[in-house]
C-alpha cells in the first residue's frame, strides 16, 4: 500500500495521559497536513508541515498539542494531558513537493482517539 | 442529555439515477476546489478537483461545476451505484496571493450523506 499510512488506527487513553499519532506520507510527498474530525462534521485543519518545518499551525490549540515532521521518520502529532474533548478522528494528508501546483491532498484512514 | 449534534444533509437516490450534491464555499479568494468521498471508518478519498479558472470538469461518471459568482460548487454522479453511498465533502483552498502561510490548507464543507438504494 503506497498510500498515506497512519498508526495506530485506534488509540484509547485516560484523561491526563499523552497521545502520539503517527503519519507516514505517500512516497515522494514532502508536505504533511493534520486534520481533526468530530462525528457528523467536516474535517478541521490543524497544522501543515514540511520536512523539519512547521508552515502553518493556525488550527492547532496553543497548549497541549504539538506536531513535528523530522528529516527521517513519520510525522508525529502529540497531545499531552488529554481531556475528553480531544476524542475525535485525526487524519493526516500529504501532497507532493510542488505545492504551487494544484495537487490534491491524499488522506490516510485516520487515528480514532478515545479518551476515557 | 439532549443530543445537540449537527445533522448532515442527506440525499437518497435509486440505483441508476443521477445524483447532484451541492456545496456553498466560503471564501471568494479560494482558487482550488476538491470533492472527497468518505466511507465509514475511512479517510477522505479524492474524487475530482477543479481550478477557479474553470467552470466545469469531467471525470469518470463524475462532473464538477463551479459558479464563482454565487460561490457554489456541485458534484454530479451519473448512473449512481450502491458503492457510491458515502459522505461527500467539498473542500476549498485559498489562493497563493490571499493565503500567505495558510496557502495549502483545505477548508472543508459540512458534508452530504448519499444513500443509494438498489
Amino acid at each position: 500500500n503506497a498510500g498515506v499510512m497512519q498508526n495506530p488506527r485506534h488509540l484509547v487513553r485516560r484523561r491526563g495521559q499523552e497521545a502520539r499519532l503517527r503519519c507516514s506520507p505517500m512516497k515522494g510527498h514532502s508536505h504533511v497536513y493534520w486534520y481533526r474530525q468530530l462525528p457528523e462534521e467536516g474535517l478541521k485543519f490543524m497544522v501543515y508541515l514540511q520536512k523539519e518545518n512547521i508552515i502553518d499551525e493556525s488550527g492547532m490549540p496553543k497548549e497541549r498539542f504539538s506536531a513535528e515532521f523530522p528529516k527521517e521518520g513519520p510525522s508525529i502529532l502529540r497531545i499531552q494531558q488529554v481531556v475528553r474533548g480531544d476524542s475525535a478522528a485525526y487524519f493526516c494528508a500529504s501532497s507532493p513537493r510542488t505545492i504551487q501546483g494544484n495537487q490534491p491532498q491524499h488522506f490516510g484512514d485516520g487515528t480514532r482517539l478515545s479518551i476515557l | 442529555g439532549e443530543n445537540v449534534g449537527l445533522h448532515l444533509p442527506t440525499l437518497s437516490v435509486q440505483e441508476g439515477d443521477n445524483s447532484i450534491i451541492n456545496c456553498a464555499y466560503s471564501n471568494s479568494a479560494s482558487d482550488y476546489f476538491i470533492w472527497y468521498k468518505q466511507e465509514s471508518g475511512k479517510g477522505p478519498q479524492f474524487i475530482i478537483d477543479i481550478r477557479s479558472n474553470m467552470d466545469k470538469r469531467q471525470g469518470q461518471r463524475v462532473t464538477v461545476l463551479l459558479n464563482k459568482t454565487v460561490k457554489h460548487l456541485s458534484l454530479q454522479i451519473a448512473a449512481t451505484q450502491p458503492g457510491d453511498s458515502a459522505v461527500y465533502f467539498c473542500a476549498e483552498r485559498l489562493g497563493s496571493n490571499a493565503g500567505g502561510t495558510s496557502y495549502g490548507k483545505l477548508t472543508f464543507g459540512q458534508g452530504t450523506i448519499l444513500t443509494v438504494h438498489p
